[in-house]
């Protein structure tokens, strides 16, 4: 079965330096998607990608982060200069529609971002 | 602020017994609703999706829309202990652009 892949699973950092975050969508989908999920707390929308540009991008998605598609197949997120309250598990996600009748999100197993 | 509430929980009940989940949504602009499971430090897998007021079965899960009152609840029948997890609801927003609006979950516990 298709599968949203993630990497790395978990990664630590120190403040203030650069990650970036690796996702590889189901083939087939065209709308790409993260969201971060900080410990005990609800799934947030970060920012959603479509035809090689952002379509919406959440409050928490500031000019510290960018996203890219580098190639036919990655999906990246990119902190530029990470603080502690980037600690979270970050979830790549894919769907193949966008609408009402088939836009359910498929999840990526996640990266753990974790930053001293 | 476009919002999904859920209770919290925990949600605690017998195996075989009925688990019924609510939540309710503040946007009316949303056309889609979906049910995540989420286990504890796992991704969320996708149970189930409904967009026309009324009821979806799928197999042991139901669940259940009413856009007048902005509520759709997910009933799981015969619960059983692997069916302990975290329950999140979530909205497709209104602005077209696929981003989901998630609620904090509640927690299920089906007890043997």
């Amino acid at each position: 079965e298709p599968e949203v892949t993630q990497t790395p699973s978990h990664q630590v950092t120190q403040m203030g330096q650069e990650v970036i975050l690796r996702c590889v969508p189901i083939s087939n989908h065209l709308y790409f998607y993260w969201y971060r999920q900080i410990l005990g707390q609800k799934v947030e929308f970060l920012v959603s990608f479509y035809n090689n540009e952002i379509s919406e991008k959440s409050e928490i998605f500031d000019d510290q982060f960018s996203v890219e598609r580098p190639d036919g197949s990655n999906f990246t997120l990119k902190i530029r200069s990470t603080k502690l309250e980037d600690s979270a598990m970050y979830f790549c996600a894919s769907s193949k529609r966008r609408d009402r009748v088939s836009g359910e999100l498929f999840f990526g197993e996640g990266s753990r971002l974790t930053v001293l | 602020q476009k919002e999904v509430e859920q209770n919290s929980g925990p949600l605690s009940v017998p195996e075989g017994a009925i688990a019924s989940l609510n939540c309710t949504y503040s946007d009316r602009g949303s056309q889609s609703f979906f049910w995540y499971r989420q286990y504890s430090g796992k991704s969320p897998e996708l149970i189930m999706f409904i967009y026309s007021n009324g009821d979806k079965e799928d197999g042991r899960f139901t669940a259940q829309l009413n856009k007048a009152s902005q509520y759709v609840s997910l009933l799981i029948r015969d619960s059983q202990p692997s069916d302990s997890a975290t329950y999140l609801c979530a909205a497709l927003g209104s602005s077209n652009t696929g981003k989901l609006i998630f609620g904090q979950g509640t927690t299920l516990q089906v007890k043997p």
